[in-house]
């Protein structure tokens, strides 16, 4: 069991370009999450998947922004058309699906955009 | 809107001190409240997850408890050490969950910094 895992650690993009992050959860979580930190704030929520169904999607989580989980397995987290106030750090997390369980967190992904 | 606060922001301690932080969050519809450590560059750890009022629970120089009537909860730290530094960060569950969705409600974190 490696823990949670994302990539890339660091990222610096040009306003406008597109992003993608890639999180692989604990293996057999069934329950994954997206949450994002700004500078000074404690991580916000952003999605839930319970295996490859997205279930919840926070009011934060733009038009620009689309998450999957094929086959309940890995997750992908796309940002399209970049702007600057997407500079955050993008943390994945995971947990069993047994209720009031321990929530695993990824090291995080650093977006920079420019 | 869910608000959780912890307080205070940051903390220096002396190595060697113990040392306490607080965190309020709703005291209706509780679920559950997780504490993590959160050192830099790396992932969140979990520390606690606490469910029941009167809750306490212990790991190493580590403890926390747990009011769920008034809606807080301590985290104690004792003897600290320079490993100890770190941001700690509670997390609040509300029971209006959605379809199982734990989903955390942070606070802003307290920053601890142990000075040797």
């Amino acid at each position: 069991d490696t823990g949670v895992s994302q990539d890339p650690r660091h990222k610096i993009t040009k306003r406008g370009q597109n992003v993608t992050f890639r999180c692989d959860p604990i293996s057999e979580h069934n329950r994954l999450y997206w949450y994002r930190q700004t500078l000074g704030q404690g991580p916000e929520f952003l999605t839930y998947f319970q295996n490859e169904a997205q279930l919840e999607k926070s009011r934060l989580l733009s038009d620009r922004f689309s998450a999957e989980r094929p086959k309940g397995s890995f997750s992908t987290l796309e940002i399209q058309r970049t702007e600057q106030g997407d500079s955050a750090m993008y943390l994945c997390a995971s947990s069993p699906n047994r209720g009031r369980d321990t929530i695993y967190f990824g090291e995080g992904s650093w977006l920079t955009v420019v | 809107i869910l608000n959780v606060e912890q307080s205070p922001q940051s903390l220096h301690v002396q190595e060697g001190d113990s040392t306490n932080f607080t965190c309020s969050f709703p005291s209706s519809n509780f679920y559950a409240l997780h504490w993590y450590r959160w050192e830099t560059a790396k992932s969140p750890e979990a520390l606690f997850v606490m469910t029941l009022n009167g809750d306490e629970k212990k790991k190493g120089r580590i403890s926390a408890t747990l009011n769920t009537k008034e809606g807080y909860s301590y985290l104690y730290i004792k003897g600290s050490q320079p490993e100890d530094s770190a941001t700690y960060l509670c997390a609040f569950i509300s029971a209006e969950t959605n379809f199982g969705n734990e989903k955390l409600t942070f606070g802003t974190g307290t920053r601890l910094t142990i000075i040797p």
